[in-house]
């Protein structure tokens, strides 16, 4: 079975340029939730996508958005890079939406160098 | 909001065991989770803990009180491979969210 499969894997853009990640679930999975992981840290939470709807989002700006197709696979955009958003952008899916149950399957990510 | 400590870095012998220890502060949370990450791939699930107590899967251990706001991984029979980062998480409440600390380096050497 295939696993969280995300894309670009790596790609490299200007400040103030857009970027859109791909990310798609597990099969049968309906929960998506995207992370940003800065290199030396752990992964930071931005959106959680469920159903279609959103069901949470981290302190981003709002230079940040995503949502969930009738598939239930996801984007990401980022507007106006900047510098600091360069990171590893992980995608995780999980079959239910619910807070705090069970483990999530996160993708390899999305290397994002912005320059 | 939610504040999680972890060791930067800790380094072990191949066929020994480690302890790598989390504390947290926070409001609430359902659950605890550890995650490992080889460098440059994604997290993995290792271990959730709901109750106080300690969680058994193989040569991976997991424990949790509450009441502390502390929890810990063992891993024992240190194998080559186990050399990673070890991500203690927060399971939020509402909705689907985990707070990650920043993660224990482990290197295992032989």
């Amino acid at each position: 079975d295939a696993g969280v499969t995300q894309s670009p894997t790596h790609l490299i853009k200007t400040r103030g340029q857009q970027v859109t990640l791909r990310c798609s679930p597990i099969s049968g999975h309906k929960s998506v939730s995207w992370y940003q992981q800065v290199l030396g840290q752990g992964p930071q939470f931005i959106f959680q996508y469920y159903e279609k709807e959103e069901r949470g989002r981290g302190n981003f700006p709002d230079r940040f958005s995503a949502r969930q197709f009738p598939n239930y696979s996801s984007e990401l955009n980022v507007n106006a890079l900047l510098l600091g958003d360069s990171a590893l952008y992980l995608c995780a899916s999980s079959p239910r939406g619910t807070a705090g149950t069970g483990e999530l399957f996160f993708g390899e990510g999305s290397r994002l160098t912005v320059l | 909001g939610q504040n999680i400590d972890q060791p930067t870095e800790m380094t072990a012998t191949e066929g020994a065991i480690v302890q790598i220890n989390c504390t947290y502060q926070t409001s609430g949370f359902n659950g605890l989770f550890w995650y490992q990450q080889h460098a440059g791939e994604a997290p993995t699930f290792l271990s959730y803990n709901v109750l106080d107590g300690l969680e058994e899967k193989g040569r991976f251990s997991s424990f949790l009180s509450r009441s502390k706001g502390y929890s810990y991984l063992l891993l024992k029979e240190l194998q080559m491979k186990d050399s990673a980062s070890y991500l203690c998480a927060l399971g939020g409440t509402g909705f689907q969210k985990l707070v990650f600390g920043t993660g224990t380096r482990l290197l295992v050497s032989p």
